[in-house]
């Protein structure tokens, strides 16, 4: 199975401030069909996960522009602009390239 | 709206059986592939099955091949996973997602499945 590496697993963060997280893949996720399957997920306290970015970089729609995901192959950035306290949980990234599905162990981001 | 509404978590013994159930509504159910993910207690996610929109392809995660069958009746909109042979490694709140652009978007709330003598 591809194994996804997230850094930091905690992330203090200052509102305002802008916040960066790691995502690497223990293979390339570029699938046969050229597209790179990377997806990027927030769980905020209490709620179900919500797909931020999927295919590397595409935003979800509704989803805040402070939000951007970059990287190719197997390294993936997702970074915050600017947090906003509504910003705080855990997010996962996800490679959908391979089988099985997997996901990230998770990047807390707490104020 | 996409909505997604689990049912079926329960406390069962160890060995046990449990068939969970995702209402689905918002979206032309039969035209979307259809995945199950659960998250262990305090844990992070773990992705366990994919079905298709026909329900001919299924694929299942190591951990729950041969024990666990998902399947879906489009006329009712409800995609299913049944679980047998359940471990207490299977305690976990389990979630219905709708998959797009070969990931999932649209997540239900999830419903608990707790194995324990």
């Amino acid at each position: 199975d591809v194994v996804m590496t997230q850094s930091p697993l905690s992330l203090p963060v200052t509102l305002g401030q802008p916040a960066s997280i790691s995502c690497r893949s223990s293979q390339s996720l570029v699938y046969s069909d050229g597209n790179t399957y990377l997806n990027w997920y927030q769980q905020r306290p209490g709620q179900s996960p919500r797909r931020l970015i999927y295919k590397v970089s595409t935003r979800d729609s509704g989803v805040p522009d402070r939000f951007s995901g970059s990287g190719s192959g197997t390294d993936f950035t997702l970074k915050v602009s600017r947090v906003e306290a509504e910003d705080v949980g855990v997010y996962y990234c996800m490679q959908g390239s391979h089988w099985p599905y997997t996901f990230g162990l998770g990047t807390k981001l707490e104020i | 709206e996409v909505h997604l509404v689990e049912s079926g978590g329960v406390v069962v013994q160890p060995g046990g059986s449990l068939r969970l159930s995702c209402a689905a509504s918002g979206f032309t159910f039969d035209g979307y592939f259809m995945n199950w993910v659960r998250q262990a207690p305090g844990k992070g996610l773990e992705w366990i099955s994919l079905i298709n929109g026909d329900g001919s392809i299924t694929y299942y995660a190591d951990s729950v091949r041969g024990r666990f069958t998902v399947s879906r009746d489009n006329s009712k909109n409800t995609l299913y996973l049944q679980m047998n042979s359940l471990r207490m490694e299977d305690t976990a709140l389990y979630y219905c997602a709708k998959d797009t652009a070969g990931s999932p978007d649209y997540w239900g709330q999830g419903t608990l499945v707790t194995v324990s003598s």
